[in-house]
């Protein structure tokens, strides 16, 4: 099956610097990889996803980057926030595996004020 | 976008009791739903895999007798903790796709903190 290993497991970065997370996947044929984030106590919510056919996608300050080949996927949190403050969660899945996630082991990200 | 719903949030229970824990897709259909476990400071682990009118998928290492999981309906899926024991606490969380959709984007249910006495 599919294995999914994210790195750091902690960041913390100061208020406006970057934040940068990587994931790494097991099965070729994954061609979904959505990003969630975690409040304490509180379920996961979708900030990104990206799928195979597309190398990277942005949405505000936050963005996500694919290499197929090498079977790596990024998180790049830019002007980080307090309120960015979460534990981050990436995942692989494809269809033909009634997209069940394979979920890395997550980033706890701290932004200081 | 799409709610999933999961009841209750909280429950404290005596052990070896059961609790039934609710898992509603309120505005779409669910023909596949899964359980997750989430132990603190660590990631979601699949339990397994409810599938709308037959049995569930589970993974390994977790036992069918212990997790039972009926998914009669196409927004019902329900998880019973059967002779629950204190290493049964954790936060259970289901999640759901939109069937018609089919993006692959999964809704999660609010999730539900279980405390075994």
């Amino acid at each position: 099956g599919e294995n999914v290993e994210q790195h750091p497991s902690t960041l913390s970065v100061q208020e406006g610097d970057s934040a940068v997370i990587k994931c790494t996947y097991s099965d070729s044929a994954s061609n979904y990889f959505p990003w969630y984030k975690q409040e304490l106590g509180k379920r996961p919510q979708l900030i990104i996803d990206i799928r195979s056919n597309v190398g990277e996608k942005k949405d505000q300050r936050i963005a996500v980057t694919l290499n197929k080949t090498a079977k790596h996927f990024s998180l790049h949190i830019t002007e980080t926030q307090p309120e960015d403050s979460a534990v981050y969660f990436c995942a692989a899945t494809r269809r033909s595996n009634d997209y069940k996630l394979s979920f890395g082991a997550g980033t706890t990200v701290t932004v200081r004020a | 976008g799409a709610v999933v719903s999961q009841h209750p949030s909280r429950v404290i229970c005596k052990s070896g009791t059961s609790v039934k824990i609710e898992c509603r897709s309120l505005d779409f259909q669910a023909t596949t739903m899964f359980w997750y476990r989430q132990f603190p400071k660590q990631s979601l682990m699949l339990m397994a895999t409810s599938n709308e009118g037959s049995k569930a998928t589970y993974e390994q290492g977790v036992e069918k007798d212990k997790f039972l999981i009926n998914h009669a309906s196409l927004t019902l899926s329900t998880l019973t903790v059967t002779s629950a024991h204190p290493e049964d606490s954790s936060f259970y969380i289901c999640s759901a796709t939109d069937t018609g959709l089919a993006t692959g984007e999964l809704f999660f249910g609010e999730g539900s903190r279980l405390t075994v006495l």
